[in-house]
């Protein structure tokens, strides 16, 4: 079965420093993607980098990295120079491979990491 | 104008009530969701559809009615509210050819008495 587990259900990380989130998953396809979502306060879930399977370079976007290692089945996100507006949770999550009648693009989440950024 | 849209954003019902939620979307995606959220508990699916004609069950469909109106509208009814229900919904939309995009709306978040 499918499934994304996140270990660190809460982080800390001064402001200016790198922090990275942890995100395995487990599946049987071979052809995947994974996305880590923002979710501040307020509630909004907000994309921040998206890594498929077939990718050969990690994703990075901004401020944002992701660690992606296949065969260890890891999709770690890096964050560098964390301010103070990166406190919320982070949401891991995987879409599902490829199926007969195609996709459903339909997602799978973890449990998240509150992260909360110290100044 | 944002891209997902859902109605109401806030809703406090009563146990037994029959309630919807609304979810609009101007990305012209065909693939719709629908997500609940508990905390501690991540995001979990409850309906999907590819088109008007095309609903499927999602992990914890029990409860829960969906009707896609239209490509762009994709209601969620739960017939008879119980306080389990309490929660964050999500709708959220795709699209076939871009696996690499998925866009969430505002959220709902419903209390159930």
């Amino acid at each position: 079965a499918q499934k994304i587990t996140q270990t660190q259900p809460g982080m800390f990380v001064q402001e200016k420093e790198a922090v990275t989130l942890d995100c395995t998953y487990d599946t049987s396809d071979q052809s995947y993607g994974l996305f880590w979502y923002k979710q501040p306060s307020s509630g909004e879930m907000i994309f921040l980098i998206y890594q498929g399977s077939y990718d050969e370079q990690n994703a990075t976007e901004g401020r944002y990295s992701l660690n992606f290692q296949k065969a260890r089945k890891s999709a770690n996100l890096v964050i560098s120079a964390s301010q103070l507006g990166d406190s919320a949770m982070y949401f891991c999550a995987m879409r599902e491979g490829l199926r007969y009648g195609g996709a459903t693009n339909k997602l799978i989440f973890g449990t998240g990491t509150l992260l909360a950024v110290q100044p | 104008d944002a891209d997902v849209t859902q109605t109401p954003r806030n809703r406090i019902t009563k146990t037994g009530k029959r309630i919807m939620l609304e979810c609009s979307q101007t990305k012209g995606h065909d693939r719709m969701y629908w997500y609940r959220q508990d905390p501690g508990l991540g995001l979990r699916l409850i309906y999907y559809s590819f088109d008007v004609k095309d609903i499927n069950k999602g992990e914890i469909s029990d409860g829960y009615s969906v009707s896609r109106q239209a490509q762009a509208k994709f209601s969620l009814s739960l017939e008879s509210a119980i306080p389990n229900q309490t929660a964050l919904y999500f709708c959220a939309t795709s699209a076939l050819d871009s696996p690499n995009e998925q866009y969430f709306g505002p959220g709902t978040r419903l209390t159930v008495t």
